[in-house]
C-alpha cells in the first residue's frame, strides 16, 4: 500500500518568514495530493490539493509543487503568520483505483510561527 | 449549519465498557470515513463506506463495528474498550463519484470525539 513521509516533524519560523514542509509517497499510481491544517482541538481542513496532471498550484500564501517523477510534493507558505500555527499534514491517494480514495497521511509538522 | 457533526465531543469510559460515537453529514457526499490520531498526531483510516456499503476495512480489531444506517449517517461502536483504544476518533466525508477538473475530492472532517478509556 502507499506510505507517506513527511518532514521536518516540527518547523519554527519567525513571522514573514517563508515555511516549506515536503512530502515523499511510494505508489507512481497515486495522483491527488491533498494538504491539511489541523488547529488544536479542531479536526483537519482542507487548504490545497494538487491532482497529477499539473505541477505547481498557488493560492494566495500558499502553494504546493508536485514531482512525479521523484514522487516527492511541497507545501510552500510566503509571508507566515502567527496564525499559520497548526499543524499541517500532507496525503496522498489514487483516485482511480480499488481503494475508493484512501487518503494515506504523512506523520504530520507542527508549524510555530513566532510573532 | 455544521457540515459533518460528531457526538460525542468527549467520552470517557472506563475498561471493558461498550460506547458508540455517532456521525452525520449534510454536505450530500456519497463516501464517509473513520480516522484515528493517536497521540503522536498520526491519523489512520479505520473504514470507509460509499452509499452504506463498506468498502474499506482496515486492520482494526473486529471490537470496532461501523454501521451505517444511510449514506448520511455512519457510526462507529466499539466493545470491550481498552486502555490502547484511547485516542481521538475522526470522521470525514468525500464525494468520490466525481468528474471534470474543478471537482473536489477533498475530505470534510468533524471535529473529532477524544476517547479515554480509563
Amino acid at each position: 500500500g502507499e506510505n507517506v513521509e513527511q518532514h521536518p516533524s516540527t518547523l519554527s519560523v519567525q513571522e514573514g518568514d517563508s515555511a516549506v514542509i515536503k512530502c515523499t509517497y511510494s505508489d507512481s499510481a497515486s495522483n491527488y495530493f491533498p494538504w491539511y491544517k489541523q488547529e488544536l482541538g479542531k479536526g483537519p481542513q482542507l487548504i490545497i490539493d494538487i491532482r497529477s496532471n499539473v505541477g505547481e498550484k498557488k493560492d494566495q500564501r500558499i502553494a504546493v509543487t508536485l514531482n512525479k517523477t521523484a514522487k516527492h510534493f511541497s507545501l510552500h507558505i510566503t509571508e507566515t503568520q502567527p496564525e499559520d500555527s497548526a499543524v499541517y499534514f500532507c496525503a496522498a491517494s489514487n483516485r482511480g483505483g480499488t481503494s475508493y480514495g484512501k487518503l494515506t497521511f504523512g506523520q504530520g509538522t507542527i508549524l510555530t510561527v513566532h510573532p | 449549519d455544521t457540515a459533518v457533526s460528531q457526538t460525542p465531543k468527549y467520552l470517557v469510559t472506563q475498561m471493558g465498557n461498550d460506547k458508540s460515537i455517532k456521525c452525520e453529514q449534510n454536505l450530500g457526499h456519497d463516501t464517509m470515513y473513520w480516522y484515528k490520531q493517536d497521540s503522536k498526531k498520526f491519523l489512520k483510516i479505520m473504514f470507509s463506506y460509499n452509499n452504506k456499503e463498506l468498502i474499506i476495512n482496515e486492520t482494526v480489531p473486529n471490537r470496532f463495528s461501523p454501521k451505517s444506517p444511510d449514506k448520511a449517517h455512519l457510526n462507529l461502536h466499539i466493545n470491550s474498550l481498552e486502555l490502547g483504544d484511547s485516542a481521538v476518533y475522526f470522521c470525514a466525508s468525500s464525494q468520490y463519484s466525481v468528474s471534470g477538473r474543478d471537482s473536489s475530492y477533498g475530505y470534510t472532517f468533524g471535529s473529532g470525539t477524544r476517547l479515554t478509556v480509563v
